[in-house]
């Protein structure tokens, strides 16, 4: 079973949807992100916690919120989808006392008509 | 703010032939560096990390990449590329700087193996 796992995997929905991505992962660690990739743009970071009550916001948060329900556990919401948050979105782990590699995720391509 | 520059979008080689993917990076302090490979419909995986000590840094699949202090580099490289080397392959720098170490990504090269 894979260490980080992402639903759903795919996603259409419309403008003005209000839509959940959820992560989970059985790594153990206490760090989790959320990023999203565009063609030509790499990965920017949306959201990360360092644990359950340490919540941050990364360089492209606004129209996304992120609730962390447990240390294994890191969901992402778009409050309401605008086509330009099409993207393919990835969250990743990593563990702080193990150093600074995070663990991607499959990822989920969100497509908003 | 940590940047990350790597240049070239994309890049062909043949088969057999050197593998060579650039990245530059701007920090005011020491960095950890990475590199990440994506395979098609796949998330990112690992290749290498440099965090301290030798700056010649060995991964997997045979890559290789050399932290270059003086010349803010952090370049990759494979003697002979493989057909399944083809992916696209991210640098990213560890925001050391302000304490909380998320990563920057560079916006990613792809390379092409010809046969």
């Amino acid at each position: 079973d894979a260490d980080v796992t992402q639903t759903p995997r795919n996603r259409i929905t419309k403008t003005g949807k209000r839509i959940m991505l959820e992560c989970s992962q059985t790594k153990g660690h206490d760090r989790m992100y959320w990023y999203r990739q565009d063609p030509g743009l790499g990965l920017r970071l949306i959201y990360y916690s360092f644990d359950v009550k340490d919540i941050n916001k990364g360089e492209i948060s606004d129209g996304y919120s992120v609730s962390r329900q447990a240390q294994a556990k890191f969901s992402l919401s778009l409050e309401s989808a605008i086509p330009n948050q099409t993207a393919l979105y990835f969250c990743a782990t990593s563990d702080s006392s193990r150093g600074e590699t995070q663990y991607f995720g499959p990822g989920t391509r969100l497509l908003v008509l | 703010a940590q940047s990350v520059t790597q240049l070239g979008s994309h890049v062909s080689v043949s088969e057999g032939a050197l593998v060579l993917l650039r990245c530059n990076y701007s920090s005011s302090v020491p960095p950890y560096l990475f590199w990440y490979v994506q395979y098609p419909n796949q998330g990112l995986q690992l290749l290498l990390k440099y965090t301290t000590g030798a700056t010649l840094v060995k991964g997997i699949n045979g890559f290789e990449a050399e932290f270059k202090k003086s010349e803010t580099s952090f370049h990759l490289t494979k003697p002979s590329a493989h057909m399944s080397d083809a992916a696209e392959y991210f640098c990213a720098v560890s925001d050391l700087g302000t304490g909380r170490r998320a990563l920057t990504f560079g916006s990613g090269t792809r390379l092409q193996v010809q046969p």
